[in-house]
């Protein structure tokens, strides 16, 4: 069974930009969650998609956004990129079925300059 | 916000030894999971505990599910060089929001 797929893997923007990452779960998972990683703050939540519905919402600026579609896949948007926005955002998926154990993918590494 | 506090930090062993490294929360969960972390990639799912006392091995990772469920605590025997990378508890505290620990990086050396 393929993994969890994120495209792109690394992105260079610049501050006031907005930017636009993929997910694709694990095929039958319905679920997926969205979290920023930093150095300085570590793995933060920033919300969870199922069935096209944000169910949860961590504490993040409306400029972070994101939807599910039809198929599960997920993408996230961030608009008017900030400095402190360069962070590696990580896409999991669960099934949910029986237990929400979480499959992450390989990240996309942003760097806004 | 919700806090899980891992210790150590970080740890550097000889090549052979074994390792303990904890999480500790101060909410309740009814879930731990342990994740491990390289370089420039995303976490991969080691061990996963769904009950309080629960002991769970996967190959030479032990597990465990503290009694009180605010604490879980994971092993590794006979080190080996791949086993470097950062180590993560996570739990979720409201529904499939999961609450990841601050890390304990372990370095191997040979």
């Amino acid at each position: 069974k393929a993994g969890v797929t994120q495209t792109p893997r690394y992105l260079i923007k610049t501050r006031g930009q907005q930017v636009t990452l993929s997910c694709s779960p694990i095929s039958g998972h319905r679920s997926v969650s969205w979290y920023q990683q930093t150095p300085g703050q570590g793995l933060q939540f920033l919300f969870e998609y199922f069935s096209e519905t944000q169910r949860n919402k961590g504490n993040f600026p409306g400029r972070f956004s994101g939807r599910q579609f039809s198929n599960s896949r997920s993408e996230m948007n961030v608009s008017t990129l900030e400095l402190g926005d360069s962070a590696l955002y990580l896409c999991a998926s669960s099934s949910l079925t029986w237990n929400n154990e979480q499959f992450f993918g390989p990240g996309t590494r942003l760097t806004v300059l | 916000g919700q806090q899980l506090n891992q210790s150590p930090q970080s740890m550097f062993i000889q090549e052979g030894e074994d390792v303990s490294m904890n999480c500790t929360s101060s909410s309740i969960f009814n879930t731990w999971l342990w994740y491990k972390q390289d370089p420039g990639e995303g976490p991969v799912l080691l061990i996963a505990l769904y009950k309080a006392g629960e002991l769970t091995s996967n190959g030479r990772l032990t597990a465990q599910f503290g009694i009180t469920r605010k604490d879980s605590f994971l092993n590794i025997s006979a080190s080996i060089p791949s086993d470097v990378g950062i180590y993560f508890c996570a739990g979720p505290l409201t529904g499939n929001q999961f609450y990841f620990g601050t890390g304990t990086s372990l370095t191997v050396i040979p």
